[in-house]
């Protein structure tokens, strides 16, 4: 079974551009969350998906938003890029929603550097 | 809301000692507190996880164990390996069920 894919896995962009990231779930899993890895702030929950909904948030300005298709894949899209929002950000997906109720399975994750 | 406090930050044991991660988390009624290794490279991968109804559970050389009293759950990994270096996260489940993860532990086995 193929693991959670993330694309691209590294990306370089510039400040005030915005950013797509991709993420493409276990095969069955209908829950996707994203976390923003750094150094200084560990990792931070960004949002959950389940079933093309919106199902949690986590503490991060509007400039990042998310979506989920019908085929549980899902995106985050970051706009007005931020020297601060250099970061690995991590998908991962779960068969069902809600952190506690089951195995979060996670990507390599898609390293961004703003300059 | 959840804050999780884990230490130690990086960790460095020989090869076949124990190793102890400790993790405290401040809200009460935070009941699943897993446990995931992040190879380099790579993402996050769980190991173990405990449910707030249990003391104690182990899966072969690794081991959690859960203080509700005191807050604080520990993270045991006996006869150390080189393939055990890589960093430790501990977590925990918020009110609104989130996972708030601890700051990391960065384990070193040396051969």
């Amino acid at each position: 079974k193929a693991g959670v894919t993330q694309t691209p896995r590294y990306l370089i962009k510039t400040r005030g551009q915005q950013v797509t990231l991709s993420c493409s779930p276990i095969s069955g899993h209908r829950s996707v969350s994203w976390y923003q890895q750094t150094p200084g702030q560990g990792l931070q929950f960004l949002f959950e998906y389940f079933s093309e909904t919106q199902r949690n948030k986590g503490n991060f300005p509007g400039r990042f938003s998310g979506r989920q298709f019908s085929n549980s894949r899902s995106e985050m899209n970051v706009s007005t890029l931020e020297l601060g929002d250099s970061a690995l950000y991590l998908c991962a997906s779960s068969l069902s929603t809600g952190a506690g109720t089951g195995e979060l399975f996670f990507g390599e994750g898609s390293r961004l550097t703003v300059l | 809301g959840e804050n999780v406090e884990q230490h130690p930050s990086t960790l460095s044991v020989q090869e076949g000692d124990s190793a102890v991660i400790k993790c405290t988390y401040s809200d009460s009624a935070s009941n699943y507190f897993p446990w995931y290794k992040q190879e380099l490279g790579k993402g996050p991968q769980l190991i173990i996880d405990i449910r707030s109804n249990v003391g104690e559970k182990k899966d072969q050389r690794i081991a959690v164990t859960l203080n509700k009293t005191a807050k604080h759950f520990s993270l045991h990994i006996t006869e150390t390996q080189p393939e055990d270096s890589a960093v430790y996260f501990c977590a925990a489940v918020d009110s609104s069920y989130k996972l708030i993860f601890g700051s990391g532990t960065r384990l070193l086995v040396r051969p």
